[in-house]
């Protein structure tokens, strides 16, 4: 089984609409992360969580919201959806040392 | 701005072949490296890492060199297959907060 997994891995929406990824894991880490990636271009950090009573901004996080559930899961909301946020959406968990896991991926089209 | 790039968006190479991927990063306080392989729909896998007290780290077919004179980063992977065609991504982190910063990625293409 996937330590970290990702629901939806597809979602297709329309300009307006709220949309929330879901991601949870295994690893008993601390720290999650969500990312956004765009074509061929590298990773770009939306928000980050320390533990469930933390929660920050990343370079990128107008737009979006996030919820941390529990240790296990942390969530990514778009509010509401425009074109622009089309892209990949990565869910990463990370020990103290630093190397950051992540999940399979969520590809988010909003027409 | 600090960020971390790479010097060739593209590498193609030869099945069997060595292949050296590079990466340039601007912060000297920057203490710990790592390289992910992004297969096409899939998440960022971890190859390796190596920390800033280190030059040299090696693993099954890949080693990284930390060259912090020039604040320099590669990765080389010994008898390049098929099945290492992906892109490749440097990421640095600095201090405590284990935040990393991610280049753009180099996609690399193994010739049959």
């Amino acid at each position: 089984d996937a330590d970290v997994t990702q629901t939806p891995r597809n979602r297709i929406t329309k300009t307006g609409k709220r949309i929330m990824l879901e991601c949870s894991q295994t690893k008993g880490h601390d720290r999650m992360y969500w990312y956004r990636q765009d074509p061929g271009l590298g990773l770009q950090l939306i928000y980050y969580s320390f533990d469930v009573k933390d929660i920050n901004k990343g370079e990128i996080s107008d737009g979006y919201s996030v919820s941390r559930q529990a240790q296990a899961k942390f969530s990514l909301s778009l509010e509401s959806a425009i074109p622009n946020q089309t892209a990949l959406y990565f869910c990463a968990t990370s020990e103290r040392t630093g190397r950051q896991f992540f999940g399979p991926g969520t590809r988010l089209t909003v027409l | 701005g600090e960020s971390v790039g790479l010097h060739l968006p593209t590498l193609s190479v030869q099945e069997g072949d060595n292949s050296i991927i590079n990466c340039a990063y601007s912060n000297s306080a920057s203490d710990y490296f790592i390289w992910y392989k992004q297969e096409s729909g899939k998440g960022p896998q971890f190859i390796i890492d190596i920390r800033s007290n280190m030059d040299k780290r090696q693993g099954q077919r890949v080693t990284v060199l930390l060259n912090k004179t020039v604040k320099h980063l590669s990765l080389q992977i010994a008898a390049t297959q098929p099945g290492d065609s992906a892109v490749y991504f440097c990421a640095e982190k600095r201090g405590a907060g284990n935040m990393l910063t991610f280049g753009g990625g180099t996609r690399l293409m193994v010739k049959p």
